[in-house]
């Protein structure tokens, strides 16, 4: 089983839809969970990340993290064509590597 | 300024040939990464620098695959005898330090093996 397990997806909405992307990991000396946005041949840029547990927003996005539950989300409000990507969770300890889910491919229909 | 850039951007090239890719980290990032991404998949792990540490070679899927960083800036992934499954997209990414949760990634090198 893998340390981090993503909904695989592709999800396909209409513009304006709300849009919930999902993890769940099994090891918890994670303490670090990133979210990265990946365009069509581009390399994964970094979105948002959040420390522990709690929810964090940064413009229509919501970073929410739930270490009882060992499951992590990401929220899209108001989606646009521009959301158009494949988004990726990611989790580190305080230090080494970070492990990467497969990804989820969104797609954001006008 | 300067993000981390990749060469190639494309490689071409036969079956059992040898061919190095080359990343130039963000300058100051002691933490240098290495992934490779097939077609529509997640991101497989290869290869982690930390400084003068000994690298994490966890990830490396033969001994056909290997790399180096050269005085903790530039390092070049090596594949020996390349086969027609290494075809993938090679990604490079740095990140400040150990304890840092942003990596920075470059643009990728797009490997074909015929």
């Amino acid at each position: 089983q893998k340390e981090v397990e993503q909904d695989p997806g592709p999800l396909s909405v209409p513009e304006g839809a709300i849009v919930s992307l999902n993890c769940t990991y099994s090891n918890s000396a994670f303490q670090y969970f990133m979210w990265y946005r990946q365009y069509s041949r581009k390399g994964p840029e970094l979105l948002m990340y959040t420390y522990s547990s709690g929810n964090k927003e940064d413009g229509r996005f919501t970073a929410q993290v739930d270490k009882s539950s060992k499951y992590i989300s990401l929220f899209i409000r108001d989606s646009q064509p521009s959301d158009s990507a494949t988004y990726l969770c990611a989790m580190k300890g305080h230090a080494g590597k970070s492990t990467f889910g497969d990804g989820t491919t969104l797609t954001v229909k006008p | 300024g300067a993000g981390v850039s990749q060469s190639p951007s494309n490689k071409v090239t036969e079956k059992g040939k040898d061919v190095e890719l080359r990343c130039d980290p963000i300058s100051g990032h002691t933490a240098l990464y290495w992934y490779r991404q097939s077609l529509g998949q997640g991101l497989e792990f290869l290869i982690y620098f930390q400084g003068n540490s000994a690298p994490d070679k966890s990830g490396l899927p033969s001994d056909r695959f290997s790399a180096e960083r050269t005085g903790g800036s530039v390092s070049t992934l090596t594949i020996q005898r390349t086969q027609q499954e290494d075809s993938a997209v090679y990604l490079c990414a740095s990140s400040p330090g150990d304890r840092s949760y942003e990596q920075y990634f470059g643009p990728g090198t797009r490997l074909t093996v015929t």
